[in-house]
């Protein structure tokens, strides 16, 4: 059982379209990470949030961790083919720092 | 810098065989976690390794069990094979200050058969 619950489970999406990946949880976590997988590689960390309200940039990816940290949205302005992927998030909670609970992830397919 | 490495690529057993997973954590940091990918599924936490011993354990029987040794690299072994543990194995390294920051290397795909 996930602790995490992401969706949607897939996207597909034409190149220069938004898009909002979003991580849920009835738990409260301290800090919250957000993952991009190739297929048969290793996960590749994003971004980390930790403060609740937190906004942050990175060029086209907008990341948010929710007021009471138990939810995180990832949003992807005008995506491209690069951006295909697994997309995971990730959460630490204050009494286990360095076990990290996965989503089950979401898929997204830009097409050219 | 060095990312996480990890040895071998992939790895065919047979049930009831014994496996060990090799990882060189990232330049920096001393603290390596591992972690079991199933297909279509999200990294579950296996334990952790600090300063040589176990550092938190998740859900998974005895029959999984690790080593770090004083270069911070790990192993990660399983006896007693199932056909359930065909996963990608997922080592991940990071620093004391910043335990939750965990850096991946390109994982051990094993297959059970």
């Amino acid at each position: 059982t996930q602790l995490l619950e992401q969706s949607p489970q897939f996207l597909s999406i034409q190149e220069g379209e938004n898009l909002t990946v979003y991580c849920n949880s009835s738990s409260v976590f301290s800090s919250l990470q957000w993952y991009r997988q190739e297929p048969g590689e290793g996960p590749v960390l994003l971004v980390t949030v930790v403060t609740g309200g937190e906004v942050k940039k990175l060029k086209r990816l907008t990341f948010q961790f929710g007021d009471a940290r138990k939810d995180s949205s990832l949003h992807i302005t005008a995506a491209q083919p690069g951006d295909t992927g697994l997309y995971l998030c990730a959460g630490a909670q204050t009494d286990s720092w360095g076990k990290l609970q996965f989503g089950a992830g979401t898929q997204v397919v830009v097409t050219p | 810098e060095t990312g996480v490495t990890q040895s071998p690529t992939h790895l065919i057993k047979t049930r009831g065989q014994q496996v060990t997973l090799r990882c060189s954590s990232q330049s920096g940091h001393n603290t390596v976690s591992w972690y079991q990918q199933a297909l279509g599924q999200g990294p579950q936490f296996i334990f952790q390794y600090y300063r040589e011993e176990e550092n938190g354990r998740g859900n998974f029987p005895p029959r999984f069990s690790g080593l770090q040794f004083p270069n911070y690299s790990s192993e990660l072994n399983v006896n007693a094979l199932e056909l359930d543990d065909s996963a990608l194995y997922l080592c991940a390294s990071s620093s004391p200050d910043r335990p939750y920051e965990q850096y991946f290397g390109p994982g051990t795909r094993l297959t059970v058969t």
